[in-house]
């Protein structure tokens, strides 16, 4: 059972969007930026937002992040094959002095 | 470039021990706090241990501690992870990671992980 909690998979056609949550407590969410991390198969993850809404920069604008509160979001938009991926949330959980994951999320292209 | 190379994967027997290394290449080591995360074949990510840029806060993954020790060589810009007692469980892809946020001073917790290595495979079978 993950600390942050993340539904197992969405999906949606090309060009659609998808929404990704990411819910936690006081002390992770509530507490330090959320990050999150795509995961292609067979790839080792990479980082696709950091500091709750920030994207690096070869990370392209379809993605954006918001968080408010205990919660997190992901969206991407203007769906591509090439997003098909699993997709986790981190952050820096205070009251366990621990990095915490999202379960992961697979996201499925249609 | 930032390169993080992982290396001391293998089969092991239960109740074995394996030394992971993960030479870094390309950035300021001494300034960053380092990761270990693994991820079990078909599973999610998991965090497993972090080490800051002079060692001063170490922390482990829940139930981890005890049999696994991470290090550092600011010298030689490598981040070790001792596993002893291994048990089917420790089955994973082990990645070595670089926390985004470096300091002069250390930073007691992490922030966002902005580069992986490939990642190192352990296999302990049943």
């Amino acid at each position: 059972q993950s600390v942050l909690t993340q539904p197992p998979s969405v999906s949606a056609a090309p060009g659609q969007m998808v929404t990704i949550s990411c819910s936690g407590s006081a002390s992770n969410i509530g507490y330090s930026s959320v990050s999150w991390y795509q995961q292609v198969p067979g790839a080792a993850p990479q980082l696709l937002i950091y500091d709750d809404y920030k994207r690096p920069t070869a990370i392209p604008g379809r993605f954006s992040a918001s968080k408010s509160g205990t919660s997190a979001t992901l969206d991407i938009s203007g769906l591509q094959t090439g997003d098909e991926a699993d997709y986790f949330c981190g952050t820096w959980d205070d009251s366990l002095n621990s990095w915490v994951f999202g379960g992961g999320t697979r996201v499925t292209v249609l | 470039e930032v390169q993080l190379v992982e290396s001391g994967g293998g089969l092991v027997k239960p109740g074995g021990s394996l030394r992971l290394s993960c030479e870094t290449s390309g950035f300021i080591f001494s300034d960053y706090s380092m990761i270990w995360v693994r991820q079990a074949p078909g599973k999610g990510l998991e965090w497993v241990s972090s080490i800051s840029s002079k060692s001063g806060y170490i922390y482990y993954g829940e139930s981890l501690e005890g049999r696994f020790t991470i290090s550092r060589d600011n010298s030689k810009k490598s981040v070790y992870l001792q596993i002893n007692n291994l048990r089917v469980e420790d089955t994973a892809v082990y990645y070595c990671v670089r926390d985004a946020r470096p300091g002069f001073l250390e930073w007691y917790r992490l922030f966002s992980f902005d580069y992986w290595g490939q990642g190192t495979l352990v296999t302990v079978p049943s």
